[in-house]
Parts: structure tokens; sequence; C-alpha cells
């Protein structure tokens, strides 16, 4: 079954403690990106990866780094993580080149006190 | 820029009622539009998708979505809601700035009447 598989899905940390939200996918896509979702702003995309080592920031990359050493998986990592990054985040994938369905993950609801 | 507008934050219907969901999109050119739904603890599941071509799309669980160019919408609409159709529904337009991302409106919260 193809799917994006994020976890935790639930997480309640404190601040300052550095903390990585796993995200794997396998379908073998090539572009596999990062959303946070909060209430009243949508989806706002945090990084993205076009491919194996090749990752750049989105529209709110502030606080937050990614890594892509294997297509399947693409971490998010928190290196201190404050309360302005309590949130539900959202791993996606989807074929390169555009015009493609993305396919999420389940989310995960983070929590920082 | 590009954005997407989803006016309504919340809208509640009756089971058996027809359902519009607004979406208006800011673009010049033909956009690449979706909707997504998310139902509660769950991720983001594609209803439907307009890239080309017909201007009625057919998507799943019988929802459809009319792309106007004239009005740069692309409302969502199901002709009779189950209450299993209470969740939270997003439009979203691919950017074309050559970074392939999804730009998402608000989102729209579906409440369900028995």
């Amino acid at each position: 079954e193809a799917q994006v598989t994020q976890n935790p899905r639930y997480l309640i940390t404190v601040t300052g403690k550095k903390l990585t939200v796993t995200c794997s996918q396998n379908m073998n896509h090539e572009y596999m990106s990062w959303y946070r979702q909060d209430p009243g702003l949508g989806l706002r995309q945090i990084y993205y990866s076009m491919n194996v080592e090749v990752t750049d920031k989105g529209d709110v990359p502030e606080g937050y780094k990614v890594s892509r050493k294997e297509k399947r998986n693409f971490p998010l990592i928190l290196e201190s993580p404050s309360p302005n990054q309590t949130s539900l985040y959202f791993c996606a994938s989807r074929k390169q080149g555009g015009h493609t369905e993305a396919f999420f993950g389940q989310g995960t609801r983070l929590t920082v006190v | 820029a590009q954005s997407v507008t989803q006016p309504d934050i919340h809208i509640t219907v009756s089971e058996g009622a027809s359902l519009e969901l607004r979406c208006n999109y800011s673009y010049g050119a033909t956009p690449y539009l979706f909707w997504y739904v998310q139902s509660p603890g769950q991720g983001l599941q594609l209803l439907l998708k307009y890239f080309s071509g017909d201007t009625l799309v057919q998507g799943i669980k019988g929802f459809e979505a009319e792309f106007k160019r004239s009005q740069s919408s692309f409302n969502l609409r199901k002709p009779s809601v189950h209450w299993s159709d209470a969740a939270e529904y997003f439009c979203a337009v691919e950017s074309t700035s050559g970074t392939y991302k999804y730009i998402f409106g608000t989102g729209t919260r579906l409440k369900v009447l028995a």
C-alpha cells in the first residue's frame, strides 16, 4: 500500500529539548516536503526536497532543519523547540516535475511547553 | 504572489442537503488546483484535482468541482451530504515558482447535522 508514515503521531516536549520527527514514503517519490498546520492559517510549507541531498527552505523554515540522505526518508529536526512551534505537522511526497498529486502522512501533533 | 482564499471558515448543513464550498485563487494562467479533505485525526486525502480540459471535475466520495476561469474559482460541490462528510476541507494551488509546493487556503470546517 502506498503510504507516507510519520512518527511519532503525538509528542509533548519541553522548550529547548532537541527532537526529530521522522517521515518515510514507499512510493519512490523524488519530492518530499514538510508543512505545518495552524488554525486560521491553513498549511504552510517548512522545507522541501527535490531529491537526495537537495533541500531548500519553504515559507516558514525558521527553527527547523531537514536532511535527505535517502530517497525514502525526510526527517524534520527541531534543534531547540520553542512554544511557537506547537503545531500539527504533515509530511508529504509526490513525483517530481509538478502537476502531480501529493500524498500526506497522518500528521504529528507537537506540543512544546 | 499566488494565494488561495476560502471565504467560509465554518459551514453547517443538514444531512441530505447539498453542499458548496468556495475557493478562489489568484493566478493569471491556468492553475493546477486541488481539493483535499482532512477527517478528524487523519491526514489529508485528495478529493479531486484540475490540471486542464473539462472544467467540471469528478472526484471521490461523490464530490465534484467546477473550474471557472472568469471568476478565478474552483468550488467544491456535493448533491447530498452524508454525516461522514464532516471534516475540514482545503483548497490548494500548485505554485509556479519552481518549487512545486502547494499553496493552501485556510480551510473550511464542515459540520453535518443529523
